[in-house]
């Protein structure tokens, strides 16, 4: 079994400034994938940024990257230079290779971008 | 593409009654897995279909059950509904199941159980 833990509830950025979610998980499976979705609100979810754990190199999309660190299970996700519109849910979540597509999330952390 | 898509998107049921949600995936998507989101349990793995057949299946009771028509819609239903059902029900499609590629999430269907 997989499970995916969260610690912060709540977080507020300034606009342009950076910040960084926590994520830990634990699973006794060799292969995964890990995932941050971004759910704003009464907005659809989309993925931001996913790893695939046999990967070393923590993976990037523009503004967004991953710090992954596989020996103690920890998956945070940076946000940099923030913007008013990355205001959202952000949940981080794993998915083990042989549970064909099933997503195990954390409990989410409500983010406020400010002015 | 379009995305995919959930009806109805608003659900209001009475306790015991039955209810049906559709769930249409991106074209071409042969995967569509179930999810439900409540404040208090976070989003719980319902079920996910690939090519009409259910592959995994979460802890939910048997009132839970859906099914997948051979062109990727899959519908779920949940039979003699409780208070404790009221959520947000999120589908996600892909391309296959378990595969690397992307899931894509509809908007969901709100159901309110009175």
């Amino acid at each position: 079994a997989q499970t995916v833990t969260q610690s912060q509830p709540e977080m507020s950025v300034q606009e342009a400034e950076t910040v960084t979610l926590s994520c830990t998980y634990d699973t006794s499976e060799n292969n995964y994938y890990l995932f941050w979705y971004k759910q704003p609100p009464s907005r659809q979810m989309i993925l931001v940024i996913r790893q695939e754990a046999y990967k070393q190199q923590n993976a990037t999309e523009n503004r967004f990257s991953v710090n992954f660190q596989k020996a103690a299970k920890s998956f945070s996700l940076k946000i940099s230079d923030s913007q008013l519109g990355d205001t959202a849910m952000y949940f981080c979540a794993s998915r083990a290779t042989g549970t064909a597509s099933k997503l195990t999330f954390g409990t989410g952390t409500r983010l406020q971008v400010t002015l | 593409k379009a995305g995919v898509t959930q009806t109805p998107r608003y659900l209001i049921k009475t306790r015991g009654q039955q209810v049906t949600l559709s769930c249409s995936p991106i074209s071409g998507h042969r995967s569509v897995s179930w999810y439900q989101q409540t404040p208090g349990q976070g989003l719980q793995f319902l079920f996910e279909y690939f090519s009409e057949t259910q592959r995994n299946k979460g802890n939910f009771p048997g009132r839970f059950s859906g099914r997948q028509f051979s062109n990727s819609r899959s519908e779920m239903n949940v039979s003699t509904l409780e208070l404790g059902d009221s959520a947000l029900y999120l589908c996600a499609s892909s391309l296959v199941s378990g595969g690397t590629d992307t899931q894509y999430f509809g908007p969901g269907t709100r159901l309110t159980v009175l």
